[in-house]
C-alpha cells in the first residue's frame, strides 16, 4: 500500500521569498511516480512537477524543484521567488504500481504581499 | 487550453436519493477516473475507467457506485442510494493515455447528502 503524509497543513511566506513544502511517501514499489498539485481557490488542480524515482536528477518546473530523498522517501518542494499567484493548496501525491494517485492531506499556502 | 469540465458545481440530495454527477474530459484523452475529498481530509481514488470498461477501482467504491461513459464525450459517476457519508468534493479526472501521464482534473462537484 502507498501512503502520503504532509505534516505542515498551513504555511505562510512573504512575496519574493522562498518556501518548502514538506511530503513523506512510502511504497513497496520499485518504480513509482512522485508529484506535487496545486489547487488554486475555487480552481482545479493543476500539475506542478512530477518526478521519476528511477531519476537520481530532482526535477524543476521554473521557480518550483524538488528536494528528492529517495533513501529517506522525502519529496519537498521548493517555491523560489514567491508571487502571490502561488496562494493555493498544494498536494504531494504518489502514484506506483497502478493508475491511481495517492494523495496527501495538503498544506495551504499563503503568499503575503 | 482544454479543460476537464464537471457539472453540477454544488447538488445537494436527501440522503437514499440517486445522484448521477457529469464530467467532460478532454476530447483526445482515453483514461477516466473518478476521486473524492471529505471534507477536511485526503483526497482518495475512486476509480479508473478506460475502453468503457473500469480498469481498477478502491474498496470505497462499492456496488452504489457505478460509472458510465453514454456518449463520446461524457463520463458519469452515479451513486444509488446516497449516504450521509457521501458528501465530499468529487473530481473528474482525464488522462491522454495510462500508467505516468498526467491527469488533469475538473473543478469538482460538491454533494452534500442531507
Amino acid at each position: 500500500a502507498q501512503t502520503v503524509t504532509q505534516s505542515q497543513p498551513e504555511m505562510s511566506v512573504q512575496e519574493a521569498e522562498t518556501v518548502t513544502l514538506s511530503c513523506t511517501y512510502d511504497t513497496s514499489e520499485n518504480n513509482y511516480y512522485l508529484f506535487w498539485y496545486k489547487q488554486p481557490p475555487s480552481r482545479q488542480m493543476i500539475l506542478v512537477i512530477r518526478q521519476e524515482a528511477y531519476k537520481q536528477q530532482n526535477a524543476t518546473e521554473n521557480r518550483f524543484s524538488v528536494n528528492f530523498q529517495k533513501a529517506a522517501k522525502s519529496f519537498s518542494l521548493k517555491i523560489s521567488d514567491s508571487q502571490l499567484g502561488d496562494t493555493a493548496m498544494y498536494f504531494c501525491a504518489s502514484q506506483g504500481g497502478s493508475e491511481k494517485l495517492v494523495f496527501g492531506k495538503g498544506t495551504k499556502l499563503t503568499v503575503n504581499p | 487550453e482544454p479543460e476537464v469540465t464537471q457539472t453540477p458545481s454544488h447538488q445537494v440530495t436527501q440522503m437514499g436519493q440517486e445522484v448521477i454527477l457529469r464530467c467532460v474530459p478532454i476530447s483526445n484523452h482515453l483514461y477516466f477516473y473518478w476521486y473524492r475529498q471529505i471534507l477536511g481530509q485526503k483526497v482518495e481514488f475512486l476509480v479508473s475507467f478506460y475502453n468503457n470498461e473500469i480498469s481498477e477501482k478502491s474498496e470505497i467504491f462499492d456496488d452504489q457506485f457505478s460509472v458510465e461513459r453514454p456518449d463520446g464525450s461524457n463520463f458519469t459517476l452515479k451513486i444509488r442510494s446516497t449516504k450521509l457519508e457521501d458528501s465530499a468534493m468529487y473530481f473528474c479526472a482525464s488522462s491522454e493515455q495510462g500508467g505516468r501521464y498526467e491527469q488533469y482534473f475538473g473543478p469538482g462537484t460538491r454533494l452534500t447528502v442531507t
